[in-house]
């Protein structure tokens, strides 16, 4: 399957506890992006990449976020002293820049359920 | 960014028709049209896109009026698999940042 994965598919944790997620994109393609998405909500945009480098980022994102795409392959988005707020499906998403396709198609990834308890 | 407003949800029996309208009163020149599909425990999908008039894939039709201030998107003959969350979105082509998503419209197809 050439699709974007996700690991872990779901995570449970105690509040205060650090998690740590991890995407692979597909690999042709050199924009990742991060969303988060709770129930009965569309997904909300939280960071992304071209490349290695990270160019937006939401305000959805505080500082206990941190989310990293080493040499521009597979990224990781951690959150440090979890709270029950935090609990969401994480959803990251690729897409390739630059070839005139349909308006910035993203591909998605299933998501990794994190429960906070 | 325009904002869209779309029904947060709809009903329909296998066989029928489904349309559903997105309003984006404020969209601007150079913003496309763009519906995602959402299955349950899954991530968003792409489905269409367009900019003006209709456009027609294997999947559905997107319809969208001259001053396109809203838009439709058309699910022929639906079956329980189509059950899922659609989203509207606007923005432009090749932006190349973040989707915004509003609620979509739940759509539960029944037998």
């Amino acid at each position: 399957d050439t699709g974007v994965s996700q690991d872990p598919r779901h995570k449970i944790t105690k509040r205060g506890q650090n998690v740590t997620f991890r995407c692979d994109p597909i690999s042709e393609h050199n924009r990742l992006y991060w969303y988060r998405q709770t129930l009965g909500q569309g997904p909300e945009f939280l960071t992304y990449f071209q490349n290695e480098a990270q160019l937006e980022k939401s305000r959805l994102l505080s500082d206990r976020f941190s989310a990293e795409r080493p040499k521009g392959s597979f990224s990781t988005l951690e959150i440090q002293r979890t709270e029950q707020g935090d609990s969401a499906m994480y959803l990251c998403a690729s897409s390739k820049a630059g070839t005139g396709a349909s308006y910035n198609e993203q591909f998605f990834g299933p998501g990794t359920r994190l429960t906070v308890l | 960014l325009a904002k869209t407003t779309q029904p947060i949800s709809m009903d329909s029996y296998e066989g029928q028709e489904v349309n559903i309208t997105c309003s984006h009163n404020n969209i601007a020149t150079n913003d496309y049209i763009t519906w995602y599909q959402q299955f349950p425990s899954q991530g968003p999908r792409f489905i269409i896109q367009g900019y003006k008039t209709k456009v027609t894939n294997e999947v559905a039709s997107l319809f969208i009026p001259a001053d396109r201030k809203s838009s439709t998107l058309s699910l022929p003959r639906v079956s329980l698999s189509d059950t899922a969350v659609y989203y509207c979105l606007v923005g432009q082509r090749g932006a190349g940042t973040a989707l915004i998503f509003g609620k979509g419209t739940t759509l539960s197809v029944s037998s």
